[in-house]
């Protein structure tokens, strides 16, 4: 199976930060890069795909990049209800792993 | 609305089974895969199962290979897993989810709110 690592697994940040997380995989997945964000008790929802495509809905605050095996997420200007944990996941496999998630944080 | 609801989860001994269900309603459900995702409490996502919109294909995480068992009724627009030989391993909250395909892309556009597997004695 791919693996998927992501870093930092934690952050701490102020509202109105400019907040990046990295998705890296152990082989390359073209742009076949998800981006979902979790709330405590609340399924995921999907921010980006194709790497880089906002899902409909989604604040333009939230962008994707990447391709190959590194990818990022990026918060432009965190908002106080973006405080929650981030997930990647590759779609190149029908096996659609994640990574360990990073949890982001009111500082 | 489009939504999926899951059922089944429960407190079940080392060794037992569980059926979960995954009623979906609100689109035609029959064009659509299907994936399980679980989390145990605490932890990150972890991709279980999926099986594709007619049935023909699916596919496991190796750690369930040979015990668990997905399967579909479009007639019932209703999603199954099957857990044999449950291990304290397999506790987790566990979500269905439908895999949108985009273009050559795909992600998960829908989710239901999951139900909670405790294997414990």
């Amino acid at each position: 199976d791919i693996q998927m690592t992501q870093s930092p697994s934690s952050l701490s940040a102020s509202v109105g930060d400019r907040v990046t997380i990295t998705c890296r995989a152990n082989q390359s997945i073209a742009s076949y890069l998800n981006w979902y964000q979790q709330k405590p008790g609340k399924a995921p929802k999907v921010l980006i795909y194709a790497a880089s495509s906002l899902q409909s809905g989604v604040p333009s605050r939230f962008s994707g990049s990447g391709s190959g095996t590194d990818f990022t997420l990026t918060i432009s200007s965190l908002q106080p209800e973006d405080f929650a944990t981030y997930y990647c996941q590759q779609s190149y496999s029908t096996r659609g792993t994640f990574g360990g998630g990073t949890k982001v944080e009111i500082k | 609305q489009v939504q999926l609801v899951e059922s089944g989860g429960g407190v079940v001994q080392p060794g037992r089974s569980l059926r979960l269900s995954c009623a979906a309603s609100g689109f035609t459900f029959s064009a659509y895969g299907i994936h399980w995702v679980r989390q145990a409490p605490g932890k990150g996502l972890e991709w279980v199962a999926v099986i594709w919109f007619d049935g023909s294909n699916k596919h496991y995480v190796d750690s369930v290979k040979g015990r668990f068992t997905i399967s579909r009724d479009n007639s019932k627009n209703t999603v199954y897993l099957q857990m044999n030989s449950l291990g304290a391993e397999d506790t987790a909250v566990y979500y269905c989810a439908r895999d949108q395909p985009n273009d050559d892309y795909w992600y998960f556009d829908v989710w239901g709110r999951g139900t909670l597997v405790t294997v414990s004695s």
